[in-house]
């Protein structure tokens, strides 16, 4: 079974903070996505990586950046944590061509920024 | 441009009876479409995905969806709810872009509630 595992399901942080969500998948695919989950927003995507040192911003990279210096890990960063970013963070990965087009997803980060 | 949107946002309904979670799509090319369910606490999973073959998809768990260009719909549907069915679904519509990475616009979400 495919896994995709993210460092940690809460965490609280203060504004200003520095915040790493860490991500890791283990059936060597190539994508990697991050998305936020908000109440009658769904999920919408941040980043996306296709490959390793690849980066590509999604709907809403504002106030994000990520990093992906090897295959299998995706990291997403909160240079400076607002209230704003308090959320639920979703990872995801998927392979490339047609068969990408359904993801893996992880078990979810809450944070809370104070 | 691709969107999706999920017409009801709660659905109660006793255990036993029928499940309907209606959605809509709007894309410019054919799309791949999914419904994801997401239970309290954990992460999502894949319940159904329609890729351009049968437009009767079957799923997990007894759910079904039908792609129908014409109205563009993709309407969940259970013909007995069950108790473990309380959870969020999410539809879900893909283009696939630049060659690799596909593009997944979710839904808002629609809870289902179950009652006895």
């Amino acid at each position: 079974d495919v896994k995709v595992t993210q460092s940690s399901r809460y965490l609280v942080k203060r504004t200003g903070e520095k915040v790493f969500l860490e991500c890791v998948q283990d059936m060597d695919h190539e994508n990697m996505f991050w998305y936020r989950q908000d109440p009658g927003l769904g999920l919408r995507l941040i980043y996306f990586s296709y490959d390793v040192k690849m980066k590509e911003k999604g709907d809403i990279p504002e106030g994000y950046s990520v990093s992906r210096e090897k295959k299998e890990r995706f990291s997403l960063i909160l240079e400076s944590a607002s209230t704003n970013q308090t959320s639920m963070y979703l990872c995801a990965s998927s392979r490339t061509g047609l068969a990408g087009t359904y993801k893996y997803f992880g078990p979810g980060t809450r944070l809370t920024v104070l | 441009a691709q969107s999706v949107t999920q017409l009801d946002s709660h659905v109660s309904v006793s255990e036993g009876t029928p499940v309907l979670l209606r959605c809509n799509y709007s894309s410019s090319y054919s799309p791949s479409l999914f419904w994801y369910v997401q239970h309290p606490n954990k992460g999502l999973q894949l319940l159904l995905k329609y890729t351009s073959a049968a437009t009767l998809v079957k799923g997990i768990n007894g759910f079904e969806a039908e792609f129908k260009k014409s109205e563009t719909s993709f309407h969940l549907t259970k013909p007995s709810a069950h108790m473990s069915d309380a959870a969020e679904y999410f539809c879900v519509v893909s283009l696939s872009f630049t060659g690799t990475a596909s593009k997944l616009t979710f839904g808002t979400g629609t809870r289902l509630q179950v009652t006895l």
